[in-house]
C-alpha cells in the first residue's frame, strides 16, 4: 500500500530557530502533497498544497515566509517553520496524493497521511 | 464553498455495541468523495472508509459502514461491535474536486470538527 513517512515525529526547539519537517512517499511518486496543522482537540486545517517542481499554494491566512515549503522531488516535500515562536507549537501532518485500489475493485485518488510531527517551541 | 459538519464533539458507547457518528456536508459539486479517518492519541490519521458521490451502494469495510444519504447530504459512520481500541477521534472529510480522472481532482481534503469516541468496557 501507499506509505508516507514523516520525520521527525516530535521536535522541541528554541524560540527564534527554524525547524524542518520532511514528508516522504516511500513506495509511490507524489506530484502533490498537502500540509495540515492541528491544534489539540481540533480539526486539521490545510496550510498549503505542495506541487513538485513548482511553488506551493498557500491557504488564506497562512504566512508564506514563515512556513516555507519545498517539493524538490517526486517523493519528498519539506516544511520549514522559520523563526519559530511558542504560538507555532502544534501538530503538523502531511499527506500525499496517490492512486488507491478500492476494496471491491476500481481505482480512486486518495491522500495518504504521514505520522505527523508534534512541534513544541520553548 | 464546501463544508463538513460533525455535530457530536464526544460520544460514549458500550463495548460490543454499535455506534453511529454523524456527518453532514455541503457542496455544489456533482462529483465528490467522502472519507472517514480515525485519529488515535498518537496522532496518525488512519483511513477507514470511502464513499463516492456516484456510488449506488453504501460503502462497507469490515466493522465500518457508511450510511450515505445523498439527498440529505449526510454520510454517517456506523461502527459495529465496538472495541476498546476504537476509542479515538474520528474525522469526516470531503475531497474537493471531481472524480478520479478529472483534472480538477486536487486530492485536497476538507475536514469536519471531529468526534471523540470513548468505548466503555
Amino acid at each position: 500500500g501507499a506509505v508516507v513517512s514523516q520525520h521527525p515525529s516530535w521536535v522541541i526547539c528554541k524560540s527564534g530557530t527554524s525547524v524542518k519537517i520532511e514528508c516522504r512517499s516511500l513506495d509511490f511518486q507524489a506530484t502533490t502533497m498537502f500540509w495540515y496543522r492541528q491544534f489539540p482537540k481540533q480539526s486539521l486545517m490545510l496550510m498549503a498544497t505542495s506541487n513538485e517542481g513548482s511553488k506551493a499554494t498557500y491557504e488564506q491566512g497562512v504566512e508564506k515566509d514563515k512556513f516555507l515549503i519545498n517539493h524538490a522531488s517526486l517523493t519528498l516535500s519539506t516544511l520549514t517553520v522559520t523563526s519559530a515562536h511558542p504560538e507555532d507549537s502544534s501538530f503538523y501532518i502531511c499527506s500525499a496524493k496517490a492512486l488507491y485500489l478500492r476494496t471491491g475493485g476500481g481505482l480512486n485518488t486518495e491522500a495518504f497521511f504521514g505520522q505527523g510531527t508534534r512541534l513544541t517551541v520553548v | 464553498a464546501q463544508k463538513i459538519t460533525q455535530t457530536q464533539p464526544g460520544m460514549f458507547v458500550q463495548e460490543k455495541e454499535a455506534v453511529t457518528l454523524d456527518c453532514t456536508y455541503d457542496t455544489s459539486d456533482q462529483s465528490y468523495g467522502l472519507f472517514w479517518y480515525k485519529q488515535p492519541s498518537s496522532g496518525e490519521m488512519i483511513f477507514l472508509i470511502y464513499q463516492g458521490s456516484y456510488d449506488e451502494q453504501n460503502a462497507t469495510e469490515g466493522r465500518y459502514s457508511l450510511n450515505f444519504q445523498k439527498a440529505r447530504k449526510s454520510a454517517n459512520l456506523v461502527i459495529s461491535a465496538s472495541q476498546l481500541g476504537d476509542s479515538a477521534m474520528y474525522f469526516c472529510a470531503m475531497r474537493e474536486g471531481r472524480g478520479l480522472w478529472g483534472s480538477s481532482n486536487t486530492g485536497k481534503l476538507i475536514f469536519g470538527q471531529g468526534t471523540t469516541l470513548q468505548v466503555k468496557p
